[in-house]
């Protein structure tokens, strides 16, 4: 079965730092880009950042450049997004998503991992 | 900067014809996907490449593309349709954009 399965979600504080993991299964996941996409509570989706099937490749929305990295282990098929100098607008439910190739959109999502940044 | 409009809602009586539009100055040379959420769920695609559909995805399920909009158009419309539709596309300086998303209701 392809899944994607997230984790790391938890509580912090503005300023903090987190790593949020993304495991997948059932495809090869290296030949994939893959992407997180986030949901602020009650929101729509906002695309968040991508890699390239090799990791070489990265691109990330405005709102979370400088601050927020993606890296993935193909050896691990584990997807990553490193958080730092998080805000209070970080706050969402954030998902890792598969990538179906040549611009034909993101096909598989995990079930989201929730981030909260509160004081 | 590149931007996907959506109406906030559409309402459609079972059985109806669902039409929602997505919009962008620059949509007309891209191509676009479309995103089904249902509450408590994970988005689903069901529209790729403006037309083409998944597999697993009903037939009722279509998508179109003329100038700079993008349709999603569900005919026959269930009660089990009702949830929020995202379109998507790609550009080159913000790589994914997301529309405002569509609160698609079945009265």
């Amino acid at each position: 079965e392809v899944q994607l399965v997230e984790s790391g979600g938890v509580v912090v504080q503005p300023g903090g730092s987190l790593r949020l993991s993304c495991a997948a299964s059932g495809f090869n996941f290296d030949h994939h880009t893959m992407h997180w996409v986030r949901q602020a509570p009650g929101k729509g989706l906002e695309w968040v950042s991508l890699i390239g099937r090799a990791g070489t490749n990265t691109y990330f929305a405005d709102s979370v450049k400088g601050r927020f990295t993606i890296s993935r282990d193909n050896s691990k098929n584990s997807l990553y997004l490193q958080m730092n100098s998080l805000r209070i607008e970080d706050t969402a439910f954030y998902y890792c998503a598969r990538d179906q190739g040549n611009y034909n959109g993101l096909d598989v999502w995990g079930q989201g991992t929730t981030v909260t940044v509160s004081s | 900067s590149f931007e996907l409009t959506q109406p906030p809602s559409v309402s459609v009586s079972p059985g109806q014809t669902a039409s929602i539009t997505c919009s962008g100055d620059k949509l007309g040379d891209k191509s676009a996907c479309w995103y089904q959420q249902k509450p408590g769920q994970s988005p689903v695609l069901v529209i790729y490449e403006d037309t083409k559909r998944p597999s697993g995805i009903p037939e009722r399920f279509s998508g179109s593309h003329s100038g700079n909009t993008a349709t999603l158009t569900i005919s026959g419309t269930q009660a089990l349709d009702e949830a929020d539709y995202y379109c998507q596309a790609w550009d080159s300086r913000t790589a994914v954009l997301f529309g405002g998303g569509t609160k698609l209701t079945v009265l």
